[in-house]
């Protein structure tokens, strides 16, 4: 069975900085793309970047409005994977979902979300 | 960017009805589209890809249809658990959804 358990989020101040981690099991996780997609309060859904498989030299790609403050790792011998977000302003403040993606773009399978508020 | 518009905002509709959500880009993405359900409090759920392809497990009262900048999901009828948030995604050139329709019970 495919899981996919964020965590990380919590309570932080404008400007400062947040390390999520997204733990997998089910699957072989070097052969998947994954992505982070973003939810801000009674919003919409929001992609915020990708990052590919071994096969594609695990090369990123990031929602333009985010790229420079927000990076995206992964460990393969932790099956994990990570979204740094630095400095952090009001309007990140959402809940972080983790994806397993198509190699197409769409996320077939979703963690339940951590959520994130930047607020002073 | 490619912009992402899903009418109607909130449809209000019955058991048993067949409901009709559409999803309009700002530009011609083939068929580069996917549909989700989310539920309140939970993450989004992937009904259908490629525009018309159902997800595995996904029932078939599910569809999609369209292709270019057009595109339409179909629910033929209504059943009580499908009261929920629908949202489109292209994934033509990076990743856009639509605002999102909320499915009320009439």
């Amino acid at each position: 069975e495919v899981q996919l358990v964020e965590s990380g989020g919590g309570l932080v101040q404008p400007g400062g900085s947040l390390r999520l981690s997204c733990a997998v099991s089910g699957f072989t996780f070097s052969d998947h793309y994954m992505d982070w997609v973003r939810q801000a309060p009674g919003k919409g859904l929001e992609w915020v970047g990708r990052s590919r498989n071994r096969a594609e030299s695990y090369s990123t790609g990031y929602a333009p409005s985010l790229r420079g403050r927000f990076t995206i790792s992964r460990d393969d011998s932790k099956d994990s994977l990570y979204l740094q977000m630095n400095r952090l302003k009001t309007e990140d403040t959402a809940v972080y979902y983790c994806t397993r993606s198509d190699a197409t773009g769409y996320s077939v399978y979703w963690g339940r979300g951590t959520l994130v508020t930047v607020s002073s | 960017d490619i912009q992402m518009t899903q009418s109607p905002s909130t449809l209000s509709a019955s058991v048993g009805d067949r409901v009709t959500i559409t999803c309009r880009a700002s530009q011609s993405i083939s068929s580069w589209l996917a549909w989700y359900q989310q539920k309140p409090g939970k993450a989004p759920n992937l009904l259908i890809y490629k525009a018309s392809s159902l997800e595995s497990g996904v029932p078939s009262r599910f569809s999609g249809s369209g292709s270019g900048t057009e595109f339409t999901l179909t629910i033929s009828s209504l059943q009580p658990d499908d009261f929920a948030t629908y949202y489109c995604q292209q994934y033509d050139y990076d990743y856009t959804f639509g605002q999102g329709t909320k499915l009320e019970i009439k």
